[in-house]
């Protein structure tokens, strides 16, 4: 069956740091993969998607490339803000479905 | 342009009442999904309407679940007889149509606590 793993959390840095947010996936087909965030007192947006293999979503600085040799689609920011303080989850679709698996999501907390 | 809405915000009821929420998706959005997300949690799925087609019910937890939705507006999720592990936070989302590519959007979510 479909399913995602991501790196649990929390994770902790400093502003500017470095951000990599690990996610693999289980799925018998070519799925859609994405990367919704949860602010605080918010609901669940999308940050980015890709499609087919090899493509690279972007938004706000985030970035993850659609790995099918690797079943992965790690988030990725080159430096990252208190603003990004979030949850973030990594999902799959699959081609044909309509039921969106997500993983546990992984929390992130940004120092000042 | 207006969002998915959801109501009540928060529930709190005492064990074996009846719950009902509300969820009013994006004006046009075909599709509509319901989640349950526990505490520290990911996302489960419950059920899912598209237009006018049988409701996809293979993730409601029991027969105490239930939901509607008239044609392509309104739902509800009533969660009967609840339990205290009926307790999370129910999250609806609505996409344009269905597809492997859609977007859903999500509204804020409905914190049910069953004291």
């Amino acid at each position: 069956g479909n399913s995602v793993t991501q790196m649990e959390g929390p994770v902790t840095l400093s502003e500017e740091a470095f951000l990599t947010i690990n996610c693999t996936y289980t799925a018998t087909g070519y799925p859609s993969l994405f990367w919704y965030v949860q602010y605080p007192g918010e609901g669940l947006q999308l940050l980015l998607k890709a499609t087919k293999a090899d493509d690279k979503g972007s938004n706000k600085g985030f970035e993850a490339t659609y790995r099918k040799e690797t079943t992965s689609f790690h988030l990725e920011k080159g430096s990252v803000q208190v603003s990004d303080s979030a949850v973030y989850f990594c999902a799959l679709r699959n081609t044909g479905g309509f039921k969106t698996i997500f993983g546990a999501g992984t929390r992130l907390f940004v120092k000042a | 342009g207006a969002g998915v809405s959801q109501s009540p915000s928060n529930k709190v009821t005492e064990k074996g009442k009846d719950v009902e929420l509300r969820c009013d998706p994006i004006s046009g959005h075909t599709a509509l999904y319901w989640y349950r997300q526990r505490l520290g949690q990911g996302l489960e799925f419950l059920i899912y309407f598209q237009g006018n087609s049988a409701p996809d019910k293979s993730g409601l937890p029991s027969d105490r679940f239930s939901a509607e939705r008239t044609g392509e507006s309104v739902s509800t999720l009533t969660i009967q007889r609840t339990q205290q592990e009926d307790s999370a936070v129910y999250l609806c989302a609505s996409s344009p149509r269905t597809g492997a590519q859609e977007t859903q959007y999500f509204g804020p979510g409905t914190r049910l606590l069953v004291l």
